[in-house]
């Protein structure tokens, strides 16, 4: 299997702009997680979804940010506007199930910078 | 409601020298533990979880992880260091109850000095 296919994995944009973020995870898994990683907060779970639905996205930083699954094979996690301290490091990451046991898969990230 | 702690933020050691990165948790209830690395530019990798079953825990890569419930702690430990050890090293945990989230803790990176 190919992993968790992100893309894209750098992105710079300007302030204001909307990014799209994309993410495919491992065929067969029907979980789906979004977390971003920066120095000063580490790695915080945004979102995830349990087929297709979304199950907590209170750690959604603010309304400008949203996520959609609109199937199995393919989820967004998209801006609208961003802003310099949304430059981060956008990891997706699936599993089997929601389960406790369960492996989170991770996708190699996109390195989101807002100018 | 749980957390997780990593005592140091930065180990070095020297190659063939034994590892030992620290992760100390919080947990309401019985926790699962997990320890993930993430090499530069790549997304995180499961090392070894514990899931109540035995408190020792064999991973990939020659690390294991030792559960002590009276220390609230989980240390990843590795007998010798090998270059390719270099990397991040994240300690997680989630309730092991029922599904919750997964909290990571801050990272440990590691150094190996040849």
């Amino acid at each position: 299997d190919a992993g968790v296919i992100q893309s894209p994995r750098h992105e710079v944009t300007e302030m204001g702009q909307e990014v799209t973020l994309r993410c495919k995870p491992i065929s067969g898994h029907n979980s789906l997680f979004w977390y971003r990683q920066t120095m000063m907060r580490g790695l915080e779970l945004l979102i995830y979804f349990n087929n297709n639905v979304p199950i907590d996205d209170s750690g959604m930083p603010e309304d400008r940010f949203s996520a959609k699954m609109p199937n199995a094979s393919f989820s967004t996690l998209k801006i609208q506007p961003s802003e310099p301290r949304d430059s981060a490091v956008y990891f997706c990451a699936s599993s089997l199930e929601l389960a406790l046991t369960d492996t989170q898969y991770f996708g190699p990230g996109t390195r989101l910078t807002v100018l | 409601a749980q957390s997780v702690t990593q005592l140091g933020s930065h180990v070095s050691v020297s190659e063939g020298a034994l590892v030992l990165l620290r992760c100390n948790y919080s947990s309401s209830v019985p926790p699962y533990l997990f320890w993930y690395v993430q090499y530069p530019n790549q997304g995180l990798q499961l090392l070894l979880k514990y899931t109540s079953a035995a408190t020792l825990v064999k991973g990939i890569n020659g690390f294991e992880a030792e559960f002590k419930k009276s220390e609230t702690s989980f240390h990843l430990t590795k007998p010798s260091a090998h270059m390719s050890d270099a990397a991040e090293y994240f300690c997680a945990v989630s309730a092991g109850t029922s599904y919750d989230k997964v909290i990571f803790g801050p990272g440990t990176s590691l150094s190996v000095i040849p």
